[in-house]
């Protein structure tokens, strides 16, 4: 089945410590995004790319990386610098062209300060 | 700051009735225009898309757009129970970039 699988589902993260958050797509999609979503909030773009090797920062990319080293994986760190990480973070695809395609979403991943 | 603005809610109806959903947006540039549907827990799912002035219609649901008045409206007929979820409106920006631009969501409750 084609989809986006994010993984872990659940992640705790210590003081001090990066954690990489895995995003993998086999919809042959050419762009990938990193949102953010924190309760009763809309979700906020952190980082995303529209073709292999290149990305871009969102609106909230401090303390966060990411890398696009293949078309179909976009995976998303982060660093002891995000000092405020709990939430769900959620990873989506689109295809590319001229018309602006809709983004599909994974699971998420709910990340928690240890 | 690109803006896209919803009510929060709770907007409650009662089974079987006519749900309405609005939503408004800042950016005179902005062409695409989505619908998600976000259960408790769940990520968002694309129920609807809409590019041009009007209305799309795909099954129990009414997309509408309104350029000139920068403002989109979902319409859910025959409201059922499974369909109390947030409802979150999202623009692509202006300019190119395939940015989504997410409102904060409506929730609504479909009542026995």
């Amino acid at each position: 089945d084609g989809g986006i699988t994010q993984s872990p589902k659940y992640l705790f993260r210590k003081e001090g410590q990066n954690v990489t958050l895995s995003c993998e797509q086999n919809l042959n999609h050419d762009a990938m995004y990193w949102y953010r979503q924190d309760p009763g909030q809309g979700l906020r773009l952190i980082y995303y790319s529209q073709i292999v090797n290149d990305f871009q920062k969102g609106d909230i990319a401090e303390g966060y990386s990411v890398s696009r080293e293949k078309k179909e994986s976009f995976p998303l760190t982060v660093t002891s610098a995000q000092k405020n990480p709990t939430a769900f973070y959620l990873c989506a695809s689109s295809r590319g062209g001229v018309v602006e395609q809709p983004q599909h979403f994974g699971d998420g991943t709910r990340l928690s300060i240890l | 700051q690109k803006e896209v603005e919803q009510n929060s809610g709770p907007l409650s109806v009662p089974e079987g009735a006519i749900a309405s959903l609005n939503c408004t947006y800042s950016d005179r540039g902005s062409q695409s225009f989505f619908w998600y549907r976000q259960y408790s827990g769940k990520s968002p799912e694309l129920i609807m898309s809409i590019y041009s002035n009007g209305d799309k219609e795909d099954g129990r649901f009414t997309a509408q757009l309104n350029k000139a008045s920068q403002y989109v409206s979902l319409l859910i007929r025959d409201s059922q129970p499974s369909d109390s979820a947030t409802y979150l409106c999202a623009v692509i920006e202006g300019g190119g970039g395939n940015k989504l631009t997410f409102g904060t969501g409506t929730q609504l409750k479909v009542e026995l």
